[in-house]
């Protein structure tokens, strides 16, 4: 089944420890979004790619970087975690002219 | 990115009863309209989606869209256990293929 994978799905890392999540799909979707979601809140778009353009969110912070090295994976990196980056990161996809996204499962991240 | 406001619940409905869960958007140039079901500690997953004003069916679900109003609501009949979830209304902002996302509103379905 196509679909959009995440790995790991949990991750602890210690506070300033670099930390990479990855997302790869087989969906053939040219956009792929990374987005922040903390507990009972919307989950927040932090950037997108649309196939190699890159584009970041205003009020996304330095800290996090994205790599997308071809159309199925992409990389979420921080730089540096604060307690505050601790939250689930989902992956999403989609195929313009469809606006719909698929997510996929998330990677929960835990900072110590 | 653009307000889309839901009520956060929790929302109460004994199985079998029709859940009504609400959203309102700021932008009135937004065009499409998504729900997504979250379970606890999952990501969220496409339920159905409105484009045109009016109501869309989908088994058990009903989207119901009026832009005048800003508003679009989905409709869950005869609720069961397995629909208790947060349920997410997320709206397209224009042609840049970004959503904006409510908080969601929690339902709980009593057995």
């Amino acid at each position: 089944d196509a679909m959009v994978i995440q790995n790991p799905r949990y991750q602890v890392t210690q506070f300033g420890k670099p930390v990479t999540l990855s997302c790869s799909q087989t969906l053939n979707h040219n956009v792929m979004y990374w987005y922040q979601q903390k507990s009972s809140q919307a989950p927040k778009l932090l950037f997108h790619y649309y196939d190699k353009d890159f584009n970041n969110e205003a009020d996304t912070p330095d800290n996090f970087q994205s790599r997308r090295p071809n159309t199925s994976f992409c990389f979420l990196d921080i730089r540096s975690p604060g307690l505050g980056d601790a939250a689930m990161y989902l992956c999403a996809t989609s195929r313009p002219p469809e606006e719909t996204q698929y997510f996929g499962p998330g990677t929960r991240l835990l900072v110590l | 990115q653009k307000e889309v406001e839901q009520n956060s619940g929790p929302l109460s409905v004994p199985e079998g009863a029709i859940a009504s869960l609400n959203c309102t958007y700021s932008d009135r140039g937004s065009q499409s309209f998504f729900w997504y079901r979250q379970y606890s500690g999952k990501s969220p997953e496409l339920i159905m989606f409105i484009y045109s004003n009016g109501d869309k069916e989908d088994g058990r679900f009903t989207a119901q869209l009026n832009k005048a109003s800003q508003y679009v609501s989905l409709l869950i009949r005869d609720s069961q256990p397995s629909d208790s979830a947060t349920y997410l209304c997320a709206v397209n902002e224009g042609n840049d293929y970004k959503l904006s996302f409510g908080a969601g509103t929690t339902v709980t379905v009593r057995a």
